[in-house]
């Protein structure tokens, strides 16, 4: 247990639905992040949130959008994904931001989204 | 930016064997460096990471890693690997005033009898 939980563990959505996921963190964390992470590829980097303000979009596609109603709250709204969407997606949070330094992320277990 | 290169996609260790585990970095300046694992189903979970200081740190599970500046590597190591770390291990790299990490492709490490 990270103190980072992510719900739901497991989801299989159709082309044509819309989906949330969703982050919860009670580490008193300022940032917060989504990645996706694909078989045998690196962890990709998707959105960072800082004291709820988006700093970064890694040029997602707009199929997916995040919303970050509070520091300890991360969603990533999901709508017409496609087959190669599937992959595992993490949210992590940090106590770091812009004038902080990194410091240690803690993950999340992931969703495992497969679209159909 | 920075970025990590794992060389080993897979390893297959005996138990009680030594693990060394290789990771490269591409970054201009000091980097933050992390070894994260994955078991099967789970999220990643920090084993060790470096900031400044001794170069040798010490994780939990007893592993152990080594920053190199000269040689841009941060290698894994454990003396005597157990069962339980059958798992997926990834290498990071972050900047002093960033927040973003940036990831290996992770290496498989197989443990046999």
């Amino acid at each position: 247990e990270t103190g980072v939980t992510q719900t739901p563990r497991h989801l299989v959505m159709g082309m044509t639905n819309k989906k949330s996921l969703k982050c919860e963190q009670h580490l008193g964390h300022n940032a917060m992040y989504w990645y996706k992470q694909s078989a045998k590829k690196p962890l990709e980097l998707m959105f960072v949130y800082n004291f709820k303000e988006q700093t970064e979009n890694n040029s997602v596609p707009s199929r997916f959008s995040p919303e970050c109603p509070n520091s300890s709250h991360l969603f990533l709204h999901l709508h017409t994904l496609q087959p190669e969407d599937s992959a595992l997606y993490l949210c992590a949070s940090s106590q770091g931001g812009l004038l902080q330094g990194n410091t240690e992320a803690f993950f999340g277990q992931g969703t495992r989204l497969t679209v159909v | 930016a920075q970025s990590v290169t794992q060389p080993d996609i897979h390893i297959t260790v005996s138990e009680g064997a030594s693990l060394e585990l290789r990771c490269n970095y591409s970054y201009g300046a000091t980097p933050y460096l992390f070894w994260y694992v994955q078991s099967p189903g789970q999220g990643l979970q920090l084993l060790l990471k470096y900031f400044s200081g001794d170069t040798l740190v010490q994780g939990i599970k007893g592993f152990e890693a080594e920053f190199k500046r000269s040689q841009s590597s941060f290698n894994l190591r454990k003396p005597s690997v157990h069962w339980s770390d059958a798992a997926e291990y990834f290498c990071a790299v972050g900047a002093y005033n960033d927040y973003k990490l940036s990831f290996g492709a992770g290496t498989t490490v197989t443990v046999r009898a």
